[in-house]
């Protein structure tokens, strides 16, 4: 199976400052058909996942603009520009290029 | 809005047998992938299974293969988890997903759920 390996684990940080989660895949995650399928989730404290982004950076609907995905290759990453009170949970991505999918870790962020 | 409502989960002893179901409404059931995904206490979370629309294609993680079986009734909206010989490491909250992308020869699911259900827990203790 592929692994999909974040960093930080923990990340603490201040209101309105920018956080950035890594991905590290070991397999490249582009699949035949050109696309590379990466995603990335949000499980806030009691809640379900939600996803946030979809082929590395495609954006789900409603989920914020300071939310964004990038990245190529075997390395990805989540940026977000602000982070707000409700950002708080933690946060995996996810490939799906290869079955079984599988999901990083997981990276809590919490606020300082 | 999509609705997912996972039911079933319970208390197992090991080597038992559980069934989960999951209820969905808000879409179209009968044209979309689903997959189930657990969560262990405290851990990450592990996609097991998915079935296409009309159930010809289905797939599990390797750690359920031959003891878990998904199905689906797309006339009663619901997905289904047949879960036998559990382990004491299957003790995890249950999700089903709703899968909106789908690629590839078999086709499978590429982007991950798109809606999840609020999960159902299944513990396995003797």
């Amino acid at each position: 199976d592929v692994v999909m390996t974040q960093s930080p684990l923990s990340l603490p940080v201040t209101l309105g400052q920018p956080a950035s989660i890594s991905c590290r895949s070991s397999q490249r995650l582009v699949y035949s058909d050109g696309s590379t399928y990466l995603s990335w989730f949000q499980q806030r404290p009691g809640q379900s996942p939600r996803r946030l982004i979809y082929k590395v950076s495609k954006r789900d609907s409603g989920v914020p603009d300071r939310f964004s995905g990038s990245g190529s290759g075997t390395d990805f990453t989540l940026k977000i520009s602000r982070v707000e009170a409700e950002d708080v949970g933690v946060y995996y991505c996810m490939q799906g290029t290869h079955w079984p999918g599988t999901f990083g870790q997981g990276t809590k962020l919490e606020i300082k | 809005q999509v609705q997912l409502v996972e039911s079933g989960g319970g208390l197992v002893k090991p080597g038992g047998s559980l069934r989960l179901s999951c209820a969905a409404s808000g879409f179209s059931f009968s044209d979309s992938y689903m997959s189930w995904i657990r969560q262990a206490p405290g851990k990450g979370l592990e996609w097991l299974s998915y079935i296409s629309s009309l159930s010809t294609y289905t797939d599990y993680t390797d750690s359920v293969k031959g003891r878990f079986t998904i199905s689906r009734d797309n006339a009663k909206k619901s997905l289904f988890l047949q879960m036998n010989s559990l382990r004491v490491e299957d003790t995890a909250v249950y999700y089903c997903g709703k899968v909106d992308f789908w690629s590839g020869d078999p086709p499978i699911p590429r982007y991950g759920m798109d809606a999840w259900g609020q999960g159902t827990t299944v513990i396995v203790s003797s």
